[in-house]
């Protein structure tokens, strides 16, 4: 059984440009949250995927965007970075959409 | 008010000390999960309950539904449990949200 993985695991990007993320769920698990962690602080959620549809929603503008795959893998994408977006993201997958979360060793993303 | 509040925010202990972390939150819960990161980034989820008490290995996780509270105790500390600690909630009706604490962070010295 393999794990929750994430690529790339370092990333630096300049303001106004585009990123994505991936992620590839624990095997098995049909739901995946992304999450944000800016240095200090703890996680803040973005969004959950359940079945390829958006389940649920933090409170990040619409810049962020997400993808899941039939596979249950999953893409995180961010338009017009901002200084702000400078920040770790994890992605959890669980076997259901409120069951114990498993995580990824996260994303570091830069934008300078 | 952050809904989910911890503390100490950060702990010094010595190995073989028994460590309590705290976690406090505001709202109505289905569940809340204590968490591990250690540095580089990885979380480990170390228990999620929603009542009771939860043990593994020196690891302790209690939890007082009526108070809004709970707590993970470690026995016999080591300088290997040094790592934030998070306490997270997942609020009644929020299928998937979950809101996270800003962590404590424990340096077991020997």
């Amino acid at each position: 059984e393999t794990g929750v993985t994430q690529s790339p695991t370092h990333l630096i990007k300049t303001r106004g440009q585009q990123v994505t993320l991936r992620c590839s769920s624990q095997s098995g698990h049909n739901t995946v949250s992304w999450y944000q962690q800016a240095l200090g602080q703890g996680p803040q959620f973005i969004f959950q995927y359940y079945r390829e549809e958006e389940n649920g929603r933090g409170n990040f503008p619409p810049r962020f965007s997400g993808l899941q795959f039939p596979n249950y893998s999953s893409e995180l994408n961010v338009n017009a970075l901002e200084l702000d977006d400078s920040a770790l993201y994890l992605c959890a997958s669980s076997s259901a959409r409120g069951n114990e979360q498993f995580f990824g060793p996260g994303t570091r993303l830069t934008v300078l | 008010k952050n809904e989910v509040e911890q503390s100490p925010q950060n702990l010094t202990a010595q190995e073989g000390e028994f460590i309590t972390i705290n976690c406090s939150y505001s709202v109505g819960i289905s569940a809340l999960h204590w968490l591990q990161q250690h540095p580089g980034g990885g979380i480990v989820s170390l228990f999620m309950l929603s009542s009771g008490k939860k043990k593994h290995g020196r690891l302790i996780a209690t939890i007082n539904i009526q108070e809004k509270h709970s707590s993970l105790h470690i026995t016999a500390s080591h300088p290997r449990d040094s790592a934030v600690y998070i306490c997270a909630v997942r609020a009644t009706g929020t299928a998937s949200k979950l809101t996270f604490g800003t962590g404590t962070r424990l340096q077991v010295t020997l």
